[in-house]
């Protein structure tokens, strides 16, 4: 079956835009969590979703970064006013249920000039 | 902030070489997964131990965990070029709900 999508797979933005980040979890998946991977580093978690509520979103690194998840399956991550230190690999997974394997997207790279 | 160490930093080996990293954690722990990433793509989930178990097995990999000295290794044996990755562990903390937290990888290189 089909497994996490994301898109777009390649963001460039001019520092000051706003950006948004789509996610398709696997289908039936209670469970969607956003990483973001800096180069070489491990992906850090920024906001979790059991069906369509945000349970946790204490990764999240500024009031710049918002996440929806509003029916319970595609989420969206949106960075406002994009930094260049928002410059990385945003990854997102989801899961069956509330614990255990997470299955991950090929993530979007995002690039900010 | 990632939730620990890992160590080696990066390994290169000859394939049919045994290949081993360690990976360390701070806090209480419900399992610890270990995720396989290719250059340029996603995290491939490689195999979950729980916390009151000590050793598993999936085919050429085995893990093992040592909660009371919070650390655990992975063990890919007869490694081929295409192990050539970077792995990473995870761990689901009891306190910290269902997010997953990250080492900084290890980069394995398996030479042909």
């Amino acid at each position: 079956g089909a497994g996490v999508s994301q898109s777009p797979r390649y963001k460039v933005a001019k520092r000051g835009q706003d950006v948004a980040l789509r996610c398709d979890p696997i289908s039936g998946h209670v469970s969607l969590f956003w990483y973001q991977q800096a180069l070489g580093q491990g992906p850090e978690f920024l906001t979790y979703f059991q069906n369509e509520a945000q349970l946790d979103k204490s990764g999240l690194p500024s009031d710049r970064f918002f996440a929806e998840r509003p029916e319970g399956s595609v989420s969206t991550l949106k960075i406002q006013r994009t930094q260049q230190e928002d410059s990385a690999v945003y990854l997102c997974a989801s899961s069956p249920g509330t614990t255990g394997e997470q299955y991950f997207g090929p993530g979007t790279r995002l690039t900010v000039t | 902030s990632q939730q620990g160490e890992e160590d080696p930093q990066a390994l290169s080996i000859q394939e049919g070489e045994n290949a081993t990293m360690n990976c360390s954690y701070k806090t209480s722990i419900n399992n610890l997964q270990w995720y396989r990433q290719n250059s340029g793509r996603g995290l491939v989930h490689l195999i979950l131990i729980r916390s009151n178990e000590r050793e598993k097995h999936s085919g050429r990999l085995r893990v093992t965990l040592d909660t009371s000295k919070k650390s655990s290794s992975l063990l890919i044996t007869a490694s081929r070029a295409a192990d050539t990755a970077s792995y990473f562990c995870a761990t689901d903390a009891a306190a910290a709900g269902n997010k997953l937290t990250f080492g900084g990888g290890t980069r394995v290189l398996v030479k042909p």
